[in-house]
């Protein structure tokens, strides 16, 4: 079975502008999970998609978006670009259990942003 | 505030000398913790998850065990395929869903 896949996997941007990057989860897993992991603050969640709903977010500010395909494919957004924005930005996705059930989140390689 | 702290920051070994790493937690909660390996510019991958006290899973030269207050990862005898940063992160409950909170990571180097 094929894992999370992450597309670009390098970016490189300059101040002000904005990113949309890809995340395809593994067949059959119907929750994606965002984390941005720098040398300063390690791996910190941005937020996780399941059934094309939001249903929880980190503490980051609304320049972070995303949003979640009828395919379970996912998409982030930045706006407004920031040098403190560079960073690897890592997808996850698990099967999006119910029930309080613990899940295992499976992370694709990353997409490495680097700010102008 | 959930908060997970590992130690040590980074350690360094030998060849078939056997060590631990631990993770100690703070969450309200516990619904999973979870061990990750990282290699350099690469995404976490994926080794154990353990849900309750006395809890123990074993993969090659792994073990991880949880206590209701911290987790221990056992290497044993390791080799230099297995110099990486280890990180360890918890689910809490209280409609957490499947935000996980991580640790600063281990960052392990075995020389032969």
């Amino acid at each position: 079975k094929a894992g999370v896949t992450q597309t670009p996997r390098y970016l490189i941007k300059t101040r002000g502008q904005q990113v949309t990057l890809s995340c395809s989860p593994i067949s059959g897993h119907r929750s994606v999970s965002w984390y941005q992991q720098t040398p300063g603050q390690g791996l910190q969640f941005l937020f996780e998609y399941f059934s094309e709903t939001q249903r929880n977010k980190g503490n980051f500010p609304g320049r972070f978006s995303g949003r979640q395909f009828s395919n379970s494919r996912s998409e982030m957004n930045v706006s407004t670009l920031e040098l403190g924005d560079s960073a690897l930005y890592l997808c996850a996705s698990s099967l999006g259990l119910a029930g309080g059930r613990s899940d295992t989140q499976y992370f694709g390689p990353g997409t490495r942003l680097t700010v102008l | 505030e959930d908060q997970v702290t590992q130690s040590p920051e980074a350690l360094r070994l030998q060849e078939g000398e056997s060590s631990s790493l631990n993770c100690s937690y703070t969450v309200s909660g516990l619904r999973g913790l979870f061990w990750y390996r990282q290699d350099p510019g690469k995404g976490p991958e994926f080794l154990f998850t353990l849900y309750s006290a006395g809890e123990e899973k074993e993969k090659e030269r792994l073990k991880a065990t949880l206590t209701k207050k911290e987790s221990f990862l056992h290497i044993t005898a390791p080799k230099p395929e297995d110099s990486a940063t280890y990180l360890c992160a918890v689910q809490a409950g209280g409609g957490g869903y499947n935000k996980l909170i991580f640790g600063a990571g281990t960052r392990l180097a075995v020389h032969p």
